[in-house]
């Protein structure tokens, strides 16, 4: 079946600018993910969707972050202002609750690059 | 700061040998995950290892985990070139989200 996608694959974008990522989650998966991976480094726990529960935002770097989860399934992360510093791969992963398994399916990653 | 810490950062093999990598973390833990990263895209799951186990095969894999030490080791067997990536190790603590480590970066040479 299909994955986890993820889009744009590879953004461009000024300093200043706002940006949005997209994410599509495996169908019927509950719990859905992102994380942010700088250049050579492990991954960034950024939000947290789980059902109709209040999400954990308890990794969003600043309130240029946000994120929303419409009809939970389609996420969108949200990058206000963008700053070189956002320059990373965005990942998203989407894991099934109910099912009990802990693995969880990452998409491809959108590249992002503030110049 | 990363909850997973691997060691060695980077490790370099040839191919046929065995290739290990360890992973320490610091809280408890339900469960420690692996995970293998191509070219700095998306993670593939490789092998979980829950709290009460001691090790854990899957093919060419084996993992174990000291729960007294709290730390993992992941031994890929006979290595490929195919086998060059980045292994992540992550725990789950939580059962909600998981905290990667900073990766150990394989290159193994034909």
């Amino acid at each position: 079946g299909a994955g986890v996608s993820q889009s744009p694959s590879n953004k461009v974008t000024e300093k200043g600018k706002d940006v949005e990522l997209r994410c599509d989650p495996i169908s019927g998966h509950t719990a859905l993910y992102w994380y942010r991976q700088s250049l050579g480094q492990g991954l960034e726990f950024l939000i947290y969707f789980q059902g109709n529960s209040a999400p954990d935002k308890s990794g969003l770097p600043s309130d240029r972050f946000s994120a929303e989860r419409t009809g939970g399934s389609v996420s969108t992360l949200t990058i206000q202002r963008t700053q070189q510093e956002d320059s990373a791969v965005y990942l998203c992963a989407s894991r099934d609750w109910v099912g009990g398994t802990y693995e969880q399916y990452f998409g491809p990653g959108t590249r992002l690059t503030v110049t | 700061s990363q909850q997973g810490e691997e060691d060695p950062q980077a490790l370099s093999i040839q191919e046929g040998e065995n290739a290990t990598m360890n992973c320490s973390y610091k809280t408890s833990i339900n469960n420690l995950q692996w995970y293998r990263q191509n070219s700095g895209r998306g993670l593939v799951h490789l092998i979980l290892i829950r709290s009460n186990e001691r090790e854990k095969h899957s093919g060419r894999l084996r993992v174990t985990l000291d729960t007294s030490k709290k730390s993992s080791s992941l031994l890929i067997t006979a290595s490929r070139a195919a086998d060059t990536a980045s292994y992540f190790c992550a725990t789950d603590g939580s059962a909600r989200q998981l905290t990667f480590g900073s990766g150990t970066q394989l290159t193994v040479l034909p």
